[in-house]
């Protein structure tokens, strides 16, 4: 059972325009929402969080939003840039972060110049 | 700034042989490491979690028999992988924590085990 689960799969978007990452999940416990990023041949990368208590993060181009009614949350990246190609990864965790992390299975984003 | 090495990089194994991987944090005292498998065309399954002066907690479908964990100190945890076979391909993540909520879980760039 996937508790964590993201769409699309893939995503490509041209430079400039705006991308948007989905996630969703089932377990109410969990308080704390990690995106990271992963290149080719790296390990994931922190990008942006957000707790539970706030609707809304960002972070230059990234914004999280976020509905605790509807378990859903969405990642945000404005003015696309071919560099933010990667694949990334919606993850959850309760406890603010101090239990497990469990990852969604990825959205690969290719940014088309 | 916090780091996590991984070693080795890449690592090949015949079927049935063990193969043992390294996490070493720098700048910072990993209280908690936490063992990642990604496997081709899957998301990252969390294999244990290990807190210093506590018990290694494994997840379901992985043993301490299959996947022995040493985290001897604050600054390092090493993980076997005991008699490999197809299966166990994957990349390999060592997720560090800094004691403290509300930490991030600085990830090394992970070791990449292929079984032949």
């Amino acid at each position: 059972q996937q508790q964590v689960r993201q769409s699309p799969q893939s995503l490509t978007v041209w430079e400039g325009e705006t991308a948007i990452l989905n996630c969703s999940y089932e377990n109410s416990a969990f308080d704390y929402f990690p995106w990271y990023q992963q290149f080719p041949g790296e390990g994931p990368a922190l990008l942006i969080a957000i707790r539970s208590v706030s609707d809304k993060k960002e972070d230059g181009r990234f914004t999280i939003f976020f509905n605790k009614r509807e378990k859903k949350l969405s990642l945000h990246i404005t003015d696309s840039q071919p560099g933010d190609s990667a694949t990334y990864f919606c993850a959850a965790s309760s406890n603010y972060g101090n239990e497990k992390i469990t990852f969604g299975a990825g959205t690969k984003l290719t940014i088309k110049p | 700034g916090a780091l996590v090495y991984q070693y080795p990089r890449r690592t090949i194994c015949k079927s049935g042989t063990s193969m043992r991987m390294e996490c070493q944090a720098v700048g910072f005292q990993a209280t908690s490491v936490a063992w990642y498998r990604q496997s081709p065309q899957k998301t990252f399954e969390l294999i244990a979690l290990s807190t210093v002066n506590s018990a290694i907690k494994y997840e379901q479908n992985f043993t301490q028999e299959k996947f022995p964990i040493s985290h001897p100190n604050l600054s390092f945890s090493s993980m076997t992988v005991l008699n490999a076979y197809l299966e166990d391909r994957g990349l390999y993540l060592c997720g560090a924590r800094a004691p403290g909520g509300d930490t991030e879980v600085f990830f090394g760039k992970g070791t990449r085990l292929t079984v032949v």
